[in-house]
């Protein structure tokens, strides 16, 4: 099985800070690989998928980037909005998460 | 407007059998697949398994034993069941629609299901 790990599990940072979220997957899924967004009491919500697809009616300031195992989501202006927590899925084989990343304003 | 509904009791025995429905509206059972996603309290996303819009379906290994997906098209409803539930089964248990090789582009609600006596 693939196996997704995100750094850091915790990321605190200002309003208006760029910021960076990393995934790493066990082997190489080339482009295979979604980011969601879940606010507190929601259900995750589909940012980035194919590494650097922005899905429709997401902010630009999100951005994906990376292939084969290290990949990264980038919030290039960080707003209030964004507090959530972030996850990344594998579809290259299976469907794995990763344990997410919870971002936090400072 | 493609929305998802899951539904069902939200507490469950030990050893009971959870069963849960997910309503869609929006878009085709046939012309999409659907999986159902869990999550235990504050901890992060399993992929639990999937209906594929032919009608197959492909579960998790880790809990293929216990669990079975089906669907009524006719009624633009998937089910969940899955046996033997323990109290690390509790959680909130998602439906999504998949827009294309396991990327989820949309998320139902969420049922929140509690295993406990």
């Amino acid at each position: 099985d693939i196996q997704m790990t995100q750094s850091p599990s915790l990321l605190s940072a200002s309003v208006g800070d760029r910021v960076t979220l990393n995934c790493k997957a066990s082997q190489n899924i080339y482009k295979n690989l979604a980011w969601y967004q879940q606010k507190l009491g929601e259900a995750p919500k589909l940012l980035i998928y194919n590494a650097n697809s922005l899905q429709t009616g997401i902010p630009s300031r999100f951005s994906g980037s990376g292939s084969g195992t290290d990949f990264t989501l980038t919030i290039s202006s960080l707003q209030p909005e964004d507090v959530a927590t972030y996850f990344c899925q594998q579809y290259y084989s299976g469907y794995t998460f990763g344990a997410g990343t919870k971002l936090e304003l400072k | 407007q493609v929305q998802l509904k899951e539904s069902g009791p939200g507490l469950v025995q030990p050893s009971q059998t959870l069963s849960l429905t997910c309503t869609v509206s929006g878009f085709s059972l046939t012309s999409y697949n659907v999986h159902w996603v869990r999550q235990p309290p504050g901890k992060g996303l399993e992929w639990m398994g999937r209906m594929r819009y032919n009608g197959d379906t492909s579960y998790n290994s880790a809990l293929k034993s216990r669990l079975s997906i089906s669907r009524d098209t006719s009624k633009n409803q998937v089910f969940l069941k899955m046996n033997s539930l323990q109290t690390d089964d509790t959680g909130t248990y998602y439906c999504t629609r998949d827009r294309s090789r396991g990327v989820m582009d949309a998320w139902g609600q969420g049922a929140s299901v509690t295993v406990s006596s």
